[in-house]
């Protein structure tokens, strides 16, 4: 069975240029979530998607930042503009209709905003 | 409010024995323990749901005292696979949503 996927794995881009990053969830999973770590602090949530649904983007930094996930499947994560300060490592994690406290994480994306 | 771990990095040799803790400001009923090799995904370790409940992963334990808020992970005689950034996460009142400590760096040498 295939885990989560997140494309690319590195992306380095200028301030003020727009970044798209992509999760495939586990097969099935109805969860999908971006987290973010930045410069070795916290894994700090940013939302959180239940098929098609935004559940919850109370961690959202700022209107930058698009969230997406069309039919239910795979999802996509819009920075526009970028700034410095969204450098860092972007994860999806993805878990199943019944939580169990286990999430699922990809291997993430480092995001260098120079 | 994200927990706190401590330390934040430690060098171990291979067999030697390490804790990692893991406290919170706030009541807890369930601390969540993931693995993140370089590069790699994290992956989840454990997690602990009863106050004193303990578990264990391969030689990896944890133990979990609700009333001090907080758990620890102990690393028994440790082995060059266990080397990785281990986090701990606390639920929140939000499904699936997890608060992260700021992980701590383990490096096992031979």
């Amino acid at each position: 069975e295939a885990g989560v996927t997140q494309f690319p794995s590195h992306s380095v881009i200028e301030k003020g240029q727009t970044v798209t990053l992509r999760c495939d969830p586990i097969s099935g999973h109805d969860n999908l979530y971006w987290y973010r770590r930045v410069m070795g602090k916290e894994i700090k949530f940013l939302l959180h998607f239940v098929k098609e649904s935004k559940q919850d983007e109370s961690g959202m930094p700022n209107n930058r930042f698009l969230a997406e996930r069309t039919g239910g499947t795979y999802s996509t994560l819009k920075v526009q503009p970028a700034e410095l300060e969204d450098s860092g490592v972007y994860f999806c994690a993805s878990s199943g209709g019944d939580w169990d406290g286990k999430l699922f994480f990809g291997s993430g994306t480092q995001l260098s905003v120079l | 409010q994200q927990p706190v771990q401590s330390p934040q990095a430690v060098i171990l040799r291979e067999g030697e024995d390490a804790v990692i803790n893991c406290s919170s400001s706030k009541a807890l009923y369930s601390v969540h323990w993931y693995r993140q090799k370089h590069g790699e995904a994290p992956v989840f370790l454990m997690i602990l749901l009863k106050g004193g409940e303990q578990k264990g992963h391969e030689k990896i334990s944890a133990s979990f005292n609700e009333k001090k808020q907080q758990s620890s992970l102990y690393l028994t005689a440790s082995q060059l696979s266990y080397s990785g950034t281990y986090f701990c996460g606390t639920p929140t009142d939000s499904w699936g949503k997890l608060q992260f400590g700021a992980g701590t760096q383990v490096v096992v040498t031979p």
